[in-house]
């Protein structure tokens, strides 16, 4: 499984762009990058995913670089709810389906 | 539409006890998963089941855990007997199948005392 890496802590203000790094050099070409949060005393929630191209949602955009090994969640207009623990994940497939290989993530905190 | 529910929320027992944990997926949903998250780290893989199958459950300790899923819906996971490393959050996330984006429950938070 590819590893990702990414920052343990990063703090933004209220109302401007959170923008949340990513490495995984070891990707492959199938695999696809997945982004979810955990806010504090819940389950993770999906956020995007991607493959190659850039994505946009009604949560945030995916920016994928050329060589796939590294990405950037952008939360366009982070409020004080966004503060979560974000986690970048390679997804891998086995035999029988996909596995979310969960690291450590990384705590944003969103300061008015 | 209903998410993923788990309960209890919360449980605090003595070690050697037996504890067990319920998760109920969303409708529809075939694949289920139980994770377990200890304090500052992100959710392991425990168990996966399609349908009523357990697929992967290479990461479950199975001298004390088991887990079951009759009738391909609800799942159970059970402790026995728990141990004070056994203290964390455990998951149950389910998905439409075993490529699709995986929905997380609340979670239950287990202490060992």
């Amino acid at each position: 499984d590819a590893k990702t890496t990414q920052p343990p802590s990063m703090d933004c203000a209220e109302g401007r762009a959170a923008n949340l790094p990513c490495n995984h050099s070891t990707i492959s070409g199938n695999e696809y990058v997945y982004w979810y949060r955990q806010i504090h005393s819940q389950g993770p929630q999906y956020i995007i995913h991607g493959l190659k191209n850039n994505e946009t949602n009604e949560m945030a955009s995916l920016i994928i670089t050329e060589d796939r090994k590294s990405s950037t969640l952008i939360l366009p207009h982070a409020t004080l709810r966004d503060t979560a623990v974000y986690y970048c994940i390679v997804r891998s497939y086995n035999n029988a389906g996909n596995m979310l290989t969960f690291g450590g993530g990384t705590r944003l905190m969103v300061k008015p | 539409e209903a998410g993923v529910v788990q309960s209890p929320r919360y449980k605090i027992i003595e070690k050697k006890q037996p504890v067990a944990f319920w998760c109920n997926p969303i409708s529809g949903h075939n694949t289920l998963y139980w994770y377990r998250q200890n304090l500052g780290q992100g959710p392991e893989l425990l168990i996966r089941y399609e349908n009523e199958e357990a697929v992967d459950d290479s990461q479950l300790p199975k001298d004390r855990f088991s887990a079951e899923r009759l009738k391909g819906v609800d799942s159970t996971l059970k402790i026995q007997p728990a141990e004070l490393g056994d203290s964390a959050v455990y998951l149950c996330a389910s998905s439409l199948d075993g490529y699709n984006e995986q929905f997380f429950g609340p979670g239950t938070r287990l202490t060992v005392l």
